[in-house]
Formats: structure tokens, sequence, C-alpha cells
């Protein structure tokens, strides 16, 4: 285990669902981010969180809506989603957000929408 | 051109060979990389830092050639646990952002 923990590992959706994705990490990091991976793509950052508070939003629709209620936990809520957002999503943290601090990645939860 | 760009492969090397990677950047002010190793179906894990003209570990050595803008990765006595995607990583402190390459695929062979 790498100290990041992401549920579920699995998800099905259809466009009209609402769920959500989990990550918590045990290793005192203060910042935390969600990226996607997709086929034939580069690892995409989507949020960005530093002490809790959101420093970065790289333009993700709304239809993703993240919460950091502490620095250990992060969530990604999802509604209305399309078929093109199936992909595997990436919670890691650092030890801030500096930029070039290592990443230590959760195993992911792999998503497909229906 | 790709902010980051690496040859996807494969390459299919056999065991204990000895097989490098490129991977060339777009930004100059770029001042640390990294690469990260992601198994099928895992999570990416950090395999090596760089931040000046390169770093060994191992089997594992890094060189960065800022003149030319590239940054490799040399894998001596390739093992069949080798086998992985390996993605280079970029970041600028002019933009602050971590740049992610596609990754490069290597499949050792017994």
């Amino acid at each position: 285990e790498t100290g990041v923990t992401q549920t579920p590992r699995h998800l099905v959706m259809g466009m009209t669902n609402k769920k959500s994705l989990k990550c918590e990490q045990h290793l005192g990091h203060n910042a935390m981010y969600w990226y996607k991976q997709s086929a034939k793509k580069p690892l995409e950052l989507m949020f960005v969180y530093n002490f809790k508070e959101q420093t970065e939003n790289n333009s993700v629709p709304s239809r993703f809506s993240p919460e950091c209620p502490n620095s250990s936990h992060l969530f990604l809520h999802l509604h209305t989603l399309q078929p093109e957002d199936s992909a595997l999503y990436l919670c890691a943290s650092s030890p801030d957000s500096s930029g070039a601090n290592v990443l230590t990645f959760g195993a992911g939860s792999r998503l497909t929408v229906l | 051109r790709k902010e980051v760009e690496q040859d996807p492969g494969p390459f299919n090397v056999p065991e204990g060979a000895t097989v490098a990677f490129n991977c060339t950047y777009s930004n100059s002010a770029s001042q640390s990389f990294f690469w990260y190793r992601q198994d099928c179906r895992k999570e990416p894990k950090l395999l090596m830092s760089v931040y000046s003209s390169g770093n060994e570990d191992g089997r594992f050595t890094a060189q960065l050639n800022r003149a030319s803008q590239y940054i490799s990765l040399l894998i001596r006595d390739s093992k069949l646990s080798d086998s992985a995607t390996y993605l280079c990583v970029a970041y600028a402190g002019n933009n602050r952002k971590l740049i992610w390459g596609l990754g490069t695929s290597l499949a050792v062979n017994p």
C-alpha cells in the first residue's frame, strides 16, 4: 500500500447517476490532487487542494465536483457524466503543492460511464 | 509539439539487456524532472528524481541534457519485473506545473 487509499476501485454508472469517489491519505501530506488518466493521453491534472483549500481547477466541467473536508480526505462527486468521462481517476498527495514535489498516488478508481 | 514527448514503444528486450529511453521537453524553464513507472492497471510510482545533471540508483541511471532539452533513462541488466510503462515528468518553475509524458512501454522477455 502506498499510504493513499481510493474507493471504489471500480465504478460503473449511467449518465443520470450521481456517485462519489473517495481518497484518503495517511502520509501527513498537506496537498491532494485529482488526476484523470485516459488511453493515449498523458495524465491530466483536474484539481489541487493545499491545506484543504482549492488552489487549482484545470478547467474541469462542473459535472465533476471536488470536496476536501480536511488535509487527509478528498472526494470527487460525479453527476450527469458522459461516456467520454470513462477513465482511471487517480488521487495523489504530496507534502505541499509547490509543484516540484514527488507525488504519491492511490491505486485509482476505474470509472465506466454507460 | 507536445510539451513532454516520449517514444511510446513498445520496447521489447531480452532479460539482461541494457535499454535506454529518451524524453524531450519543450519548456526551457523546466528545472526538475522525474521518472515514474506504471505497471499495467496500477498507479504510477516514483522511480527517480533528477534535479541536476543526472541521478543513479542501482541499475537505473537518468541523465539530463539541458542544452538539447532531453532526459534519458538507462536500465542495465533488465529484469522481467522491469516490464512497465515509464512516465517522464517535467516541472517548470515559471508556470509551476508538472507536465507528464505519455510514457514508454517496456517489455522484458525471458
